[in-house]
């Protein structure tokens, strides 16, 4: 089965130091990757994808993506965490089946940035 | 996201009730979806709608139900709502690429059923 695994249920980060959310996947073909944040009482904010192209990818609020094929993964990074960046991130693939595309997630990471 | 709105917002309910959550978009996309979340879990799709004539369940359909009225509503329902049904439900919409389709999400509903 198609799908994606986020291996930490929480990452602790001081504010000012860089951060990484990690994200490994499993997908026959080509791989369409997203990362999503929530915030609390929120719903879910598209940050980022990968579909082709420069493995390194650039989103919004100041976060990056890397595409590592020979390690499936998609880890989410910012150079320099911000206590506001505290939140639920999500990982998600793309997944196309004829005609039909559905997105899968991952079971979220919860970032907290301290002071 | 504005653009995709739902209501309730909250929604407190008894074992045995019919309930329905809506969902409106102002973004003019074609495809709709239901999703629910639940703690350690992420959010898996409950039905999802590419145009008004096409419905679709997804991984978890069982227990509900949708209506899909026009472009901009896509509706969910629990015909006999029961407490494992407890979750917060998030409606999303997508234009519609098949290569690069990003959904964006409502705000979400907090039900909880008693």
């Amino acid at each position: 089965a198609q799908s994606v695994a986020q291996p930490e249920d929480q990452v602790n980060v001081a504010e000012g130091n860089p951060l990484t959310v990690k994200c490994t996947y499993s997908v026959s073909g080509n791989p369409y990757l997203f990362w999503y944040v929530q915030y609390p009482n929120r719903g879910l904010q598209f940050l980022l994808k990968y579909i082709t192209g420069d493995n390194l990818v650039k989103g919004s609020y100041g976060f990056e993506a890397e595409f590592n094929k020979s390690q499936t993964s998609f880890h989410l990074k910012k150079p320099s965490a911000l206590v506001s960046d505290s939140a639920l991130y999500f990982c998600a693939v793309l997944i196309n089946t004829g005609t039909a595309s559905k997105l899968t997630f991952g079971t979220g990471t919860r970032l907290q940035v301290t002071l | 996201d504005a653009d995709v709105t739902q209501t309730p917002r909250n929604r407190i309910t008894k074992t045995g009730k019919r309930i329905m959550l809506e969902c409106s978009q102002t973004k003019g996309h074609d495809r709709m979806y239901w999703y629910r979340q639940d703690p350690g879990l992420g959010l898996r799709l409950i039905y999802y709608s590419f145009d008004v004539k096409d419905i679709n369940k997804g991984e978890i359909s069982d227990g509900y139900s949708v209506s899909r009225q026009a472009q901009a509503k896509f509706s969910l329902s629990l015909e006999s709502a029961i407490p494992n049904q407890t979750a917060l439900y998030f409606c999303a919409t997508s234009e519609g690429n098949y290569v690069v389709d990003t959904q964006y999400f409502g705000p979400g509903t907090r039900l909880t059923v008693l």
